[in-house]
């Protein structure tokens, strides 16, 4: 059974400091997955890390994966307030179209 | 990206009654949908997989009986919430993707929320 953990589950910051959500997953696979979500709305799509060593960066966000560590990271870069919202990474198994497994999340608030 | 609607946003309802979800894609043929449950301040868990056309693979510990899932079209999956209870309560989410996207990405729908009284 995949299992995806990350942590922490709950960050609060100030606006212009540097913090990284882990995101674990247990068995192999070939597609990690970051979102937000803001409070009462769906999942927007963030990063799609298929490989080792991939790294994406969009704005203040830098996603990392590790596959032989089953670890990825987000990385959040002189924190501003508008990112105050949910995190989740998500894992595919693979061979074919998937569903997601997620982790908890992580409740990210930025107080200016 | 590709947009996937759902309907309705907000659904409140007896305990008994059923329940009907829809989630589209408006703008691509989505060869397989699927449906999350997220209960408040919690993850999104994965209810079942749905491919046009034949039936729909349920995930663990999710009763098909209650749930039911009809995928009838390239750009219309129906989740049926039967017999209703409270604890039914939940964020419902659709996500659809199609075999030739790139990265099978899934498109998230807006969301269904249910409450039961």
């Amino acid at each position: 059974e995949l299992k995806v953990e990350q942590n922490p589950l709950f960050l609060s910051m100030q606006e212009g400091k540097n913090y990284t959500i882990y995101c674990n997953y247990s068995t192999t696979s070939d597609r990690l997955y970051w979102y937000r979500q803001d409070p009462g709305k769906s999942l927007e799509s963030l990063f799609v890390l298929l490989s080792n060593g991939a790294v994406k960066q969009e704005g203040r966000l830098m996603a990392s994966l590790d596959t032989k560590a089953r670890l990825s990271t987000l990385h959040i870069t002189a924190a501003v307030h508008d990112l105050s919202a949910t995190y989740f990474c998500a894992v595919r198994l693979g061979g074919g179209a998937d569903g997601l497994t997620f982790g908890k999340g992580t409740h990210l608030i930025i107080q200016p | 990206g590709a947009v996937v609607s759902q309907h309705p946003s907000r659904v409140i309802c007896k305990s008994g009654t059923s329940v009907k979800i829809e989630c589209r894609s408006l703008d691509f043929q989505a060869t397989t949908m699927f449906w999350y449950r997220q209960f408040p301040k919690q993850s999104l868990m994965l209810m079942a997989t749905s491919n046009e056309g034949s039936k729909a693979t349920y995930e663990q510990g999710v009763e098909k009986d209650k749930f039911l899932i009809n995928h009838a079209s390239l750009t219309l999956s129906t989740l049926t919430v039967t017999s209703a209870h409270p604890e039914d309560s939940s964020f419902y989410i659709c996500s659809a993707t199609f075999l030739k996207l790139a990265y099978n990405e899934q498109f998230f729908g807006p969301g269904t929320r249910l409450t039961v009284l």
